[in-house]
């Protein structure tokens, strides 16, 4: 498996502002994904995060609201841009390691839009 | 396409009374099955995970699930729940890797267990 990190754990943000969201962990990895979990939903899939180019985007979410950088094996934002109410949600971050065919998850960021 | 459908959102036992949590899938491809389990204000933790091979597979904490392909069923068990089991389970599914496979993990809607003592 994977140690997985996210900062912040938790932020309370302001309509109209931005947030981003970061993700580490402690082995190279070759797939890092981005989701979010609504209150009350279940997961889902925003992106996939590619090493040194432009990520790839689930139907419904788009560049501009969640840009996502990932400049090497270990390391990846993600940004929610220009807040609504309707954002909060619970963002994950998860990782696939070589070879490997299961996703490990990190403990989340808990966001709260007012 | 891929899906996953969880029966009952809200699952309630006795302490020492058998878990079982249902799960259903779709996919047009071999799936890879998975069970996850999220503590209140945690992140997700693998539980178990069906790829190929023997069709019971068990997991952490005395959890265990069959693939059931005649049946498209990935069921949870376990044979006496305990306080610390009351969590929110997901049941996930993904297409086996190969050669352009999807990374995409499509999750049910998750089932809430709650353990009364």
């Amino acid at each position: 498996s994977a140690v997985i990190s996210q900062k912040p754990s938790r932020d309370i943000c302001q309509r109209g502002t931005s947030l981003t969201i970061q993700c580490q962990v402690d082995s190279q990895v070759t797939m890092m994904f981005w989701y979010r979990q609504q209150p009350g939903q279940s997961l889902t899939l925003i992106a996939t995060a590619n090493q040194g180019s432009e990520a790839t985007y689930e139907s419904g979410f788009v560049i501009d609201k969640f840009p996502i950088s990932r400049p090497n094996l270990t390391f990846s934002t993600l940004t929610v841009s220009n807040l609504s109410p309707e954002d909060s949600s619970i963002y994950l971050c998860s990782v696939r390691l070589a070879g490997g065919n299961t996703q490990y998850f990190g403990p989340g960021t808990r966001l709260t839009v007012l | 396409a891929q899906s996953v459908t969880q029966l009952g959102s809200h699952v309630s036992v006795s302490e020492g009374a058998l878990v079982l949590l249902r799960c259903n899938y779709s996919s047009s491809v071999p799936p890879y099955l998975f069970w996850y389990v999220q503590y209140p204000n945690q992140g997700l933790q693998l539980l178990l995970k069906y790829t190929t091979g023997a069709t019971l597979v068990k997991g952490i904490n005395g959890f265990e699930a069959e693939f059931k392909k005649s049946e498209t069923s990935f069921h949870l068990t376990k044979p006496s729940a305990h306080m610390s089991d009351a969590a929110e389970y997901f049941c996930a599914v993904s297409g086996s890797n190969y050669g352009g496979a999807t990374n995409k993990l499509i999750f049910g809607t998750g089932t809430l267990l709650a353990v009364q003592p």
